[in-house]
């Protein structure tokens, strides 16, 4: 069967440290991978999409890298901050996009 | 920027009831969404669209139904509602290819008594 699987703990980290979510997905041949912010009582919010042939994605202190060998993506986020805490969705693409049940991110101050 | 509103935040509803979801977004996007969200298990989709009067069955779409009259407009309904329907419902759309960057509405916390 199809599945998904983000960190299965969530992750607390110091403030400017970096934080590694893994993606790591079984049964999927994703042409795109994407991934999203949500904060509580809200929807997500998109942050970044690789595409298969992409190694890695870098947007401010945010990088993506997807491997296809590995079916994992693995996301970062450098310097850390407070106000990065928030779940992170991660969403394969593979004729409709699937999500990921996501992983809570705590950055303490 | 792109605004994807739902008509509630909040709703109470009794078993049995017949349950409106509404969702309106002004961008022109041709694609629409609904998801329900539950701990644990992620976003899972119930319905999309991909064009007005246009419908496809998403992963859980048993005791749903979904309209989609207007492109900026994309409706789901529970036909009768169970306790089981108790969630959070999300509506998103995206624009042209189906593999771009959803936008996300704020959701609907639903409770079925």
């Amino acid at each position: 069967s199809q599945k998904i699987e983000q960190n299965s703990e969530a992750l607390n980290i110091q403030e400017g440290k970096t934080a590694t979510l893994t993606c790591n997905y079984t049964n999927y041949s994703p042409a795109y991978l994407q991934w999203y912010r949500q904060d509580p009582g809200r929807g997500p919010v998109f942050l970044l999409l690789i595409r298969e042939n992409e190694k890695e994605k870098r947007k401010e202190r945010l990088k993506v890298t997807f491997d296809t060998t590995l079916k994992q993506s693995l996301f970062h986020i450098t310097a850390s901050q407070p106000a990065d805490s928030a779940t992170y969705l991660c969403a394969l693409w593979d004729y409709k996009l699937s999500f990921g049940a996501g992983t809570t991110v705590t950055v303490r101050a | 920027d792109v605004k994807v509103t739902q008509s509630s935040r909040y709703l109470v509803k009794r078993t049995g009831e017949k349950v409106f979801l509404e969702c309106v977004q002004d961008m022109d996007h041709e694609n629409m969404f609904w998801y329900r969200q539950d701990p644990g298990l992620g976003l899972r989709l119930i319905y999309f669209s991909y064009d007005v009067k246009m419908k496809e069955k998403g992963d859980i779409p048993e005791g749903y139904s979904v309209s989609r009259e207007k492109k900026e407009r994309f409706s789901l309904i529970l036909e009768s509602a169970s306790t089981n329907q108790t969630s959070m419902y999300l509506c998103a759309s995206s624009a042209a290819s189906a593999y771009n960057e959803q936008f996300f509405g704020p959701g609907t916390r639903l409770t079925v008594l």
